[in-house]
């Protein structure tokens, strides 16, 4: 059974705080890596992707991946009240219709004005 | 354009009612999902097609029958639910080159 794991929190951080999420997966095989955003009641926003081994970045976003370790993670930083959320990891282990991606249970994240 | 569009966004029906989902994407991908979603859980994979094919069904009953009418489009057909069924119904979409998934805005379905 392929598994994603996530700490469910909530983690609270203080307004101007780097958030830090992490995610570890079960399969060796995984190849591409993803975080998405779901604010409540709405669908999941893809915020970052990520393949290869070391950190990617966008605007306030850092993706990290670590494929040795079978960990992924995603820090914020200057964290915002509007980043509060829940941060969905996502893991795919190949592209074909039957490998569709596996989600982990998600991170809640407050942050704190 | 990275837009996965559904309708309605709403929906309430009796659990007599026949009722359908849309979803279409316009991004050339050929892999199309339905999830379901109840709150505070993470989506829940229901269906995916591929090439307009079904591959994969996970146990749905069969109160619930997707359709593929082609490469763009996706709808799921809803006939005799249950109250349990009402959740939010998220159809996404995924391409190969990059190999990113994206999805709709949901349709929030209400079953008395």
């Amino acid at each position: 059974q392929k598994e994603v794991e996530q700490n469910s929190g909530p983690l609270s951080v203080p307004e101007g705080a780097i958030a830090s999420l992490n995610c570890t997966y079960s399969d060796r095989g995984s190849q591409s890596f993803f975080w998405y955003r779901q604010y409540s009641g709405k669908s999941p926003e893809l915020i970052m992707f990520i393949y290869s081994n070391g950190d990617k970045e966008d605007g306030r976003f850092t993706a990290q991946l670590n494929k040795a370790s079978q960990y992924v993670s995603l820090l914020i930083r200057d964290s915002q009240p509007s980043d509060s959320a829940t941060y969905l990891c996502a893991v795919n282990n190949g592209w074909s219709g039957n490998t569709p991606l596996v989600f982990g249970k998600g991170t809640r994240l407050s942050v704190i004005a | 354009d990275t837009e996965v569009t559904q309708t309605p966004k709403h929906l309430v029906m009796g659990m007599t009612n026949k009722k359908s989902l849309k979803c279409e994407q316009h991004m050339g991908h050929r892999a199309m999902y339905w999830y379901k979603q109840k709150a505070k859980k993470p989506p829940e994979l229901m269906f995916v097609y591929s090439y307009e094919k079904l591959s994969i069904n996970e146990s749905v009953p069969s109160r619930f029958s997707p359709e593929c009418p082609n490469s763009s489009l996706l709808n799921l057909h809803l006939h005799a639910l249950q109250p349990e069924d009402s959740a939010l119904y998220l159809c996404a979409s995924r391409g190969r080159v990059p190999d990113t998934q994206y999805f709709g805005p949901g349709t929030r379905l209400t079953v008395l």
